[in-house]
């Protein structure tokens, strides 16, 4: 149990266009998803926490207005990348903790974003 | 945002050989865990500690909680190839409305050679 996908696994895109990653929970409820960022030889970095029908809370330095998340339901979260530019190529991770199973983030394969 | 010092960067090391890697902050956490991460892969988790001073096993992976609350340890015994991967620490807090965000360490880069 405790299974998180993320769509697509990987995506190339042009500089200035929107991309939008999900990430569900397969057979939990998730209360709460995270969103991270990881460059290359990099650790992970907490983007944002989204809490499912409340506005995501966002780390100091990641632009919300840039960032959009949406947590429309108990298994799914979605990150869009607003007009991409090369800098925003990375690895983005979610994960979710679900309600009831203690404070266990349980997390996504990862989608790879290259922004040419 | 902060991050987790974690030691080494990398290793070189015979298979069997055993590993040690470490983890320090300069703030306390109330749960440490650690994840191995495979190329192109999430984070899995290896181990969990909830307790100061706790020492948990999982196979051959033992892991420490510092007494200070501030550190921790992993070993791994008898290396096998497939430990090859980048293994993170992370420290989480416990404060109410913080959703248990996690803190990663930079990660340790490990390599067997067979």
């Amino acid at each position: 149990g405790a299974v998180v996908s993320q769509h697509p696994s990987r995506v190339i895109c042009k500089s200035g266009t929107s991309v939008k990653i999900e990430c569900r929970s397969l057979d939990f409820q998730a209360t709460t998803m995270f969103w991270y960022r990881q460059f290359p030889k990099q650790s992970l970095m907490l983007m944002a926490t989204s809490n499912e029908g409340s506005k995501a809370t966002y780390e100091q330095g990641v632009e919300k207005d840039k960032f959009l998340i949406n947590h429309a339901s108990l298994t799914l979260s979605t990150l869009t990348v607003t007009s991409a530019h090369p800098e925003d190529s990375s690895f983005y991770i979610c994960s979710a903790s679900r309600s009831g199973y203690g404070n266990e983030q349980f997390f996504g394969p990862g989608t790879r974003l290259t922004v040419l | 945002g902060q991050q987790l010092n974690q030691s080494p960067q990398s290793m070189f090391i015979q298979e069997g050989e055993d590993v040690s890697m470490n983890c320090t902050s300069s703030s306390i956490f109330n749960t440490w865990l650690w994840y191995k991460q495979d190329p192109g892969e999430g984070p899995v988790l290896l181990i969990a500690l909830y307790k100061a001073g706790e020492l948990t096993s999982n196979g051959r992976l033992t892991a420490q909680f510092g007494i200070t609350r501030k550190d921790s340890f992993l070993n791994i015994s008898a290396s096998i190839p497939s430990d090859v991967g980048i293994y993170f620490c992370a420290g989480q807090k416990d404060s109410g409305g913080s959703n248990y965000k996690l803190t990663f360490g930079k990660g340790t880069l490990l390599t067997v050679n067979p």
